[in-house]
């Protein structure tokens, strides 16, 4: 079945940090792959996606680049801000599984000025 | 319009209570989900629309009755909850694309927020 596998967090940087969040995933078929992020007290908002080999999603300065060959989808970004913090959510679709959305434990991300 | 709207945005309510959440969007999408999403966790799937019709149920309680009267509105009638239920409620939206209606790309809410005294 579908799975996707993120980095444990709490994560905590410092403003204009670099970040990384992995992301692996493992699918019978050819998933679609998102971030969702989660402010707090909010709903989750699509932050990015793509949807075939070495595709690269981006977005408000996150990219992420579907990786067939290690079956990863990271999650970067160069200078981070107070306003990233937040709980990021990888996720997976695919018509194996009816394309309902197969969800990563989510990262706590902190960002500190 | 890329707006997925829920109400009310906090709702409580006693065990004997009967209550319902809304949810609308104007997307023209014809895939419609409720999720239960407890703290620090992922959203969990509770029920499918597709053109309207229920296509997934995934083994949710009978305390949960939804509903689609039409293709830019869900309800979720609650009835006898548990303590246990507290959480918060999203809706999402998308294109149908799987045979048992479930989209690509999911829209969501922002949720309602649900303690159950």
């Amino acid at each position: 079945g579908n799975s996707v596998t993120q980095m444990e967090g709490p994560v905590t940087l410092s403003e204009e940090a670099f970040l990384t969040i992995n992301c692996t995933y493992t699918a019978t078929g050819y998933p679609s792959l998102f971030w969702y992020v989660q402010y707090p007290g909010e709903g989750l908002q699509l932050l990015l996606k793509a949807t075939k080999a070495d595709d690269k999603g981006s977005n408000k300065g996150f990219e992420a680049t579907y990786r067939k060959e290690t079956t990863s989808f990271h999650l970067e970004k160069g200078s981070v801000q107070v306003s990233d913090s937040a709980v990021y959510f990888c996720a997976l679709s695919d018509r194996s599984n009816d394309y309902k959305l197969s969800f990563g434990a989510g990262t706590t991300v902190t960002v500190r000025a | 319009d890329t707006e997925v709207t829920q109400t009310p945005k906090h709702l409580v309510m006693g065990m004997t209570n009967k209550k319902s959440l809304k949810c609308e969007q104007h997307m023209g999408h014809r895939a419609m989900y409720w999720y239960k999403q407890k703290a620090k966790k992922p959203p969990e799937l509770m029920f499918v629309y597709s053109y309207e019709k229920l296509s997934i149920n995934e083994s949710v309680p009978s305390r949960f009755s939804p509903e689609c009267p039409n293709s830019s509105l869900l309800n979720l009638h609650l009835h006898a909850l548990q303590p246990e239920d507290s959480a918060l409620y999203l809706c999402a939206s998308s294109q149908v694309r799987g045979l048992a209606g479930g989209g690509d790309e999911q829209f969501f809410g922002p949720g309602t927020r649900l303690t159950v005294l």
